[in-house]
């Protein structure tokens, strides 16, 4: 079945970069995403990259694709304490009673939480 | 827009009541999701509906659980009887059908003693 692993902790330092990777198992994949939860919140979502892509950059954001080994990674440049948070890598699968509709499942990692410390 | 609006956002509750949660997704999305957030499974997709019909319900754990989306506007997750194991955070996501983004609520924040 589909499966997205996470490592679950990650520290930096305030000013350094953070990279959060993650794996996934489904090669059918069309859309990969990275979400933010913050305490109490729901989750927000930051970027998507499609599968056709290597790459994707927005602002501090930088989000890397191989698809040959299904590994994805969220790199923050500039890390801040205000990103302190748990992030989740998410990918989109189709269900098998999908249908009249193109819109499938996500499925998510367990997230990793990024600790900043000043 | 405000956003997907869930109520209640906190619930405590005892085994064996029964317990809605509901869910307001944002105007003119057509596909709403619920998912349970625990710190053993994490994130897991309940079900979900399109056009307030319901596409994939094999994420519902057992019987005690229903979801119902009667109108565009309106969906409510059900448990009953309510246990101890089904303490977890409850979100509700809604999005538009062909575009890539799922809107998340709050959440509500169920504990069951």
């Amino acid at each position: 079945g589909e499966d997205v692993e996470q490592s679950l902790f990650l520290s930096v330092r305030e000013g350094d970069s953070s990279v959060i990777n993650c794996t996934y198992t489904d090669s059918s994949s069309t859309y990969l995403y990275w979400y933010k939860q913050e305490p109490g919140a729901g989750l927000q979502l930051l970027t998507y990259i499609f599968s056709n892509m290597d790459m994707k950059q927005d602002q501090r954001l930088t989000v890397l694709l191989n698809k040959k080994d299904k590994h994805l990674s969220l790199r923050i440049a500039d890390t801040q304490t205000g990103d302190s948070a748990i992030y989740f890598c998410a990918e989109r699968v189709f269900s098998h009673m999908n249908y009249g509709g193109s819109q499938g499942n996500l499925i998510f990692g367990k997230g990793t939480k990024l600790s900043v410390k000043p | 827009d405000a956003g997907v609006i869930q109520s209640p956002r906190h619930e405590v509750t005892e085994m064996g009541q029964e317990v809605t949660l509901r869910c307001k997704p944002i105007s003119g999305h057509n596909s709403l999701f619920w998912y349970r957030q625990t710190m053993m499974r994490g994130l897991e997709l309940l079900i979900y509906f399109n056009n307030n019909v319901p596409i994939d319900d094999s994420g519902m754990p057992e019987d005690r659980f229903s979801a119902k989306m009667p109108n565009a506007s309106f969906s409510t997750l059900k448990i009953q009887p309510s246990e101890p194991r089904d303490s977890a955070v409850y979100f509700c996501a809604s999005s538009l059908v062909g575009t890539e983004t799922q809107y998340f609520g709050p959440g509500t924040r169920l504990l069951v003693l």
